[in-house]
Order: structure tokens, then C-alpha cells, then sequence
């Protein structure tokens, strides 16, 4: 139980164009999911918080305007990274924190995170 | 911002041997979580330690925490090949449960 998956798990794409990364809970609802990114041999750094049904908040230096969160249901938030350039190309990883009641309750669980490269 | 730094950066050892790693952080926490990320992938919960926590055991889990000190340690004991990884503490504020992650400590287990 508690699996959080992402796709695509890795993308190359054009400087200029959108990219849009999905992070899906697949066996527990999340009311909120975590943004992180992560470059080479460094730590995960924090971007946003995607909250189900309302505007995400995001971490002091994000641009909200270029990283769009989206976090339709409770069990999906999408990250979308627009007119990408070569310095966003990282790691990108999703965590949900467990809504509903049980054991795992307000634990978050990671995604297997998403490799972008612009070129 | 809150932040987990574990120390050492990197370490390597010998199968069999005890791996400890250390962690500090900035703020009062409400509980302190152990991760470990194997290369290129995405981060697996290890253990939870609570502030009024003061040792958690989880198989060859061992973590500590010194509120005083604002530090924790995790030890891995008789340690084996899959253990290498990169391990990371994160600390987690009492807003909404966000995670501030150091930057993690390279184990590499030799076998």
C-alpha cells in the first residue's frame, strides 16, 4: 500500500516548450502533495505544496508563474514546468501525505521522481 | 527555512560494519524522518522519530534523537552491499507537514 507514482520518469524536450509531470497516489487519497527538485549529488529541495482543490503554496524563490501546479483530486497533482530553458533540466520528485484515517495517516510517501533534461 | 544536515557527507565501509550517520536540524520539530535514496531514484521512508521520542528501533534500524541538540543519529548495524545509498534526514515543520531535507550522507557499502 502507499504507492505514489509519476510519469513520464524521464523527458527530453526543446527549450521553450511546456512540460507537464503527473503524480498520482494509487492506493490512498492525498489532500496535499509535496514538489520537490533535486540536482546532482544535492539535497531535495522543496518547491511547492499542492493542496487538493485549492492554489498551491510555493517555497520562497519558486516561480509560480513558470512551475504550475495543479491538484485536481485527491489523488493526482500535476507539475507543469512552462518555456523550460537547460537550468531547469533536474530531478523531479512528488510526495502525498495520507488524508484518511489507518496506520499510515499523515505519513508521506515519495514518487520514483521524473529526469528532465531541456535541451 | 528548516533544514536536516546529515554528517558525514560520504562514508564507506565493509560489509558487516556498523554505518552511523548523523543529522542536525535548526527548529523545533515535530518529528524527525529518516530516508534513503538509491541513485537516480525516488525516496523510501525508513523510520519516524517523535519529539518526545528519544530511540526508535526498526530491524537493523537504530535512530536517536537529542532535542537539546537538535540532532539525530541513524546506525545501520552488520551492514551489507544494498545498503548503499544515499540517506537523508528531513525534518518536518508543524505547517502543513512539509519536509526540509539536508544533503544526505553517500553510503557506500563495500562487499
Amino acid at each position: 500500500g502507499a504507492v505514489v507514482s509519476q510519469h513520464p520518469s524521464w523527458v527530453i524536450c526543446k527549450s521553450g516548450t511546456s512540460v507537464k509531470i503527473e503524480c498520482r497516489s494509487l492506493d490512498f487519497q492525498a489532500t496535499t502533495m509535496f514538489w520537490y527538485r533535486q540536482f546532482p549529488k544535492q539535497s531535495l529541495m522543496l518547491m511547492a505544496t499542492s493542496n487538493e482543490g485549492s492554489k498551491a503554496t510555493y517555497e520562497q524563490g519558486v516561480e509560480k508563474d513558470k512551475f504550475l501546479i495543479n491538484h485536481a483530486s485527491l489523488t493526482l497533482s500535476t507539475l507543469t514546468v512552462t518555456s523550460a530553458h537547460p537550468e531547469d533540466s533536474s530531478f523531479y520528485i512528488c510526495s502525498a501525505r495520507v488524508s484518511s484515517g489507518g496506520q499510515a495517516y499523515n505519513e508521506q510517501f515519495f514518487g520514483p521522481g521524473t529526469r528532465l533534461t531541456v535541451l | 527555512s528548516q533544514q536536516g544536515e546529515e554528517d558525514p557527507q560520504a562514508l564507506s565501509i565493509q560489509e558487516g560494519e556498523n554505518a552511523t550517520m548523523n543529522c542536525s536540524y535548526k527548529t523545533s520539530i515535530n518529528n524527525l524522518q529518516w530516508y534513503r535514496q538509491n541513485s537516480g531514484r525516488g525516496l523510501v521512508h525508513l523510520i519516524l522519530i517523535r519529539s518526545n521520542e528519544r530511540e526508535k528501533h526498526s530491524g537493523r534500524l537504530r535512530v536517536t534523537l537529542d532535542t537539546s541538540k537538535k540532532s539525530s543519529s541513524l546506525l545501520i548495524t552488520a551492514s551489507r552491499a544494498a545498503d548503499t545509498a544515499s540517506y537523508f534526514c528531513g525534518d518536518r515543520g508543524s505547517t502543513l507537514g512539509r519536509l526540509y531535507f539536508g544533503r544526505g550522507t553517500q553510503l557506500t557499502v563495500w562487499p
